[in-house]
């Protein structure tokens, strides 16, 4: 099993919907979490940084972390095409390593 | 603000032979992470750095090594190439410290042929 489990998708929204990506871990010890995007051939651009349980919000974007539950959540409001790009989430313990999902495709359609 | 500057970003090689990728962290920052990414895969983590002491290691195979360099560039050299090491490689970093985010570059992208 892998430590992190994404949804790879491919999610397809009409433009200006909300859209929910998420991702479930099984290690207790993360406790930093962040969700990247990444264009075709691109590097991973990050988007959101949590630490610990709640929510935070940049823009459009909301990213939630709900520990209890090993969940978190990362929340695209009004979504346009520019958006349509794989969604990685990647989290952290106390070691030097990020952990990945395999990544959920976006296609936000005008 | 300046980011992770890797190099180069296409490479070229043939089976057997060697590659060697660079990648020069952002300024300050005290830790270096290496990723390879084959097609439609998640990044799957090699190796990393921390203060120029490897911290790290997960799937790197012992063809390939790595180091960082008293000016926290760090990089991963690749012996006897095979078909099968064609992918993107990103190299990220972080201020593990203050634990920070990790910011990562544009990726090198090897073809071995």
């Amino acid at each position: 099993q892998k430590e992190v489990e994404q949804d790879p998708g491919p999610l397809s929204v009409p433009e200006g919907a909300i859209v929910s990506l998420n991702c479930t871990y099984s290690n207790s010890a993360f406790q930093y979490f962040m969700w990247y995007r990444q264009y075709s051939r691109k590097g991973p651009e990050l988007l959101m940084y949590t630490y610990s349980s709640g929510n935070k919000e940049d823009g459009r974007f909301t990213a939630q972390v709900d520990k209890s539950s090993k969940y978190i959540s990362l929340f695209i409001r009004d979504s346009q095409p520019s958006d349509s790009a794989t969604y990685l989430c990647a989290m952290r313990g106390t070691g030097n390593q990020f952990y990945f999902g395999t990544g959920t495709s976006l296609t936000v359609i005008p | 603000a300046a980011g992770v500057i890797q190099s180069p970003r296409h490479l070229i090689k043939e089976k057997r032979e060697t590659a060697t990728l660079k990648c020069y962290p952002i300024p300050r920052h005290d830790t270096v992470y290496w990723y390879q990414q084959g097609p439609g895969q998640d990044p799957q983590f090699l190796i990393s750095f921390y203060e120029k002491m490897q911290s790290d290691k997960g799937s790197i195979p012992d063809r390939f090594s790595a180091q960082q360099f008293s000016d926290y560039h760090s990089e991963l050299n690749m012996s006897s190439l095979e078909l099968g090491d064609s992918a993107l490689y990103f190299c990220a970093s972080s201020l593990l410290r203050v634990n920070t985010e990790a910011f990562f570059g544009q990726g090198t992208r090897l073809t071995v042929v």
